[in-house]
């Protein structure tokens, strides 16, 4: 089984409604993050949680919400979806106590690709 | 803001041929560097982090080098195979322990 499961994996919805994205992790990581990927740009972070109780703004947080329910579950929410958030969205863990200690190796879930018409 | 940048965007090569390509970042807050591999349809996979200036690391016919100085770091693959194909994407760590991902070298191997 994977460490980092996403669901939907694949999502197409209309503009104005409210989606949600999960993310379940298995690794016992306390670090976990949300990404996009648009064509030709790399990796941007939206939300980052450093524990249950942490929830910091990445580079482009507006638009989006999340909540880190437990240690293992976060969740991303576009409460309007719009056209442009139509991209490809990781969820990522990491462990800073782990062998590479401080060296924040992240380990990316399959993705969910998200279409808002 | 904090940028990383890497080039080429895109590399097309032959089997055998042995290529590399750079990531430029920040050379000062350095705190550690990554590569990570990302096939197609699959998710990105850490390749090697380095720390350190100077460091080196390999796996197998892929090695990466790191200058926190001058703040950039080479990846090569030695006699490219097409299993090779792929997105790689460096990743700066600075301060404040915020990673900052690079847009990736898209690499084509030909058979």
């Amino acid at each position: 089984d994977a460490d980092v499961t996403q669901t939907p994996r694949n999502r197409i919805t209309k503009t104005g409604k409210r989606i949600m994205l999960e993310c379940s992790q298995t690794k016992g990581h306390d670090r976990m993050y949300w990404y996009r990927q648009d064509p030709g740009l790399g990796l941007r972070l939206i939300y980052y949680s450093f524990d249950v109780k942490d929830i910091n703004k990445g580079e482009i947080s507006d638009g989006y919400s999340v909540s880190r329910q437990a240690q293992a579950k976060f969740s991303l929410s576009l409460e309007s979806a719009i056209p442009n958030q139509t991209a490809l969205y990781f969820c990522a863990t990491s462990d800073v106590a782990g062998v590479e200690f401080g060296t924040d190796t992240q380990y990316f879930g399959p993705g969910t690709r998200l279409t808002v018409l | 803001i904090l940028n990383v940048e890497q080039s080429p965007q895109s590399l097309h090569v032959q089997e055998g041929d042995s290529t590399n390509f750079t990531c430029s970042f920040p050379s000062s807050n350095f705190y550690a560097l990554h590569w990570y591999r990302w096939e197609t349809a699959k998710s990105p996979e850490a390749l090697f982090v380095m720390t350190l200036n100077g460091d080196e690391k390999k796996k197998g016919r892929i090695s990466a080098t790191l200058n926190t100085k001058e703040g950039y770091s080479y990846l090569y693959i030695k006699g490219s195979q097409p299993e090779d194909s792929a997105t790689y994407l460096c990743a700066f760590m600075g301060g404040g322990f915020k990673t900052i991902f690079g847009a990736g070298t898209r690499l084509f191997v030909k058979a």
